[in-house]
């Protein structure tokens, strides 16, 4: 049971690049979240998902789109990359709010 | 809870001692509250949980106090470890948001000397 699975680890881009993160858990849970910790700081809500097909805004969505295609994936994207877009971005997976699983993290440097 | 930047509050404790964190919030209709123990590196780790109708609740050497009239919430460890060493954070939810999403304070880093 690997729970939540993000890839990855690590990367770095330049300024207006873009990318995608993969977030993927075997638990079968409903609700998925991305949340971004900057140093020091506790994590912000960018986007969650209460189920497959859905999406919603978080605190922090601006510069970011997600999308919800299978149960199990939830993915972040970049699409224009800024400096102020370095963090490091962890997702969550819950069972009805409940019993929130975090994944390990991606560090992500925008230079 | 408060963002307090790039300089966590810091709890130095010795090794064997209990240590205390408190966290405060500020939505009153929060109804869940969850402590997660973070190490270096490495994602939020569930330590202990409590629902608005409890005002304690006990884990294996962990206890998390509730008080809901002056909106604190705090964390006790007993018998310090080194492997306690991390940065804890207290997170709320509120029972009227459709995802349950996660509200996070800023974190305290606990420090345990051997």
């Amino acid at each position: 049971n690997a729970g939540v699975t993000q890839t990855p680890k690590f990367r770095v881009l330049k300024t207006g690049q873009s990318m995608t993160l993969l977030c993927a858990q075997d638990m079968n849970h409903e609700y998925m979240y991305w949340y971004r910790q900057d140093p020091g700081m506790g994590l912000r809500l960018i986007h969650y998902s209460v189920g497959e097909g859905t999406t919603a805004k978080g605190e922090v969505p601006d510069g970011y789109n997600v999308s919800r295609l299978k149960k199990q994936n939830f993915l972040l994207g970049l699409e224009s990359a800024a400096p102020s877009q370095t963090s490091v971005y962890f997702c969550a997976s819950s069972f009805g709010g409940r019993g929130y699983t975090f994944g390990s993290g991606t560090r992500l440097t925008v230079v | 809870g408060e963002s307090v930047g790039l300089h966590l509050p810091t709890l130095s404790v010795q090794e064997g001692d209990n240590s205390i964190i408190n966290c405060a919030y500020s939505n009153s209709a929060s109804d869940y509250f969850i402590w997660y123990k973070q190490e270096s590196g490495k994602g939020p780790q569930f330590i202990i949980d409590i629902r608005s109708n409890m005002d304690k609740r006990q884990g294996q050497r962990v206890t998390v106090l509730l008080n809901k009239t002056v909106k604190h919430l705090s964390l006790q460890i007993a018998a310090t470890q080194p492997g306690d060493s991390a940065v804890y954070f207290c997170a709320e939810t509120p029972g009227d948001n459709a995802g349950n999403m996660l509200t996070f304070g800023g974190g305290t880093r606990l420090m345990v000397k051997p």
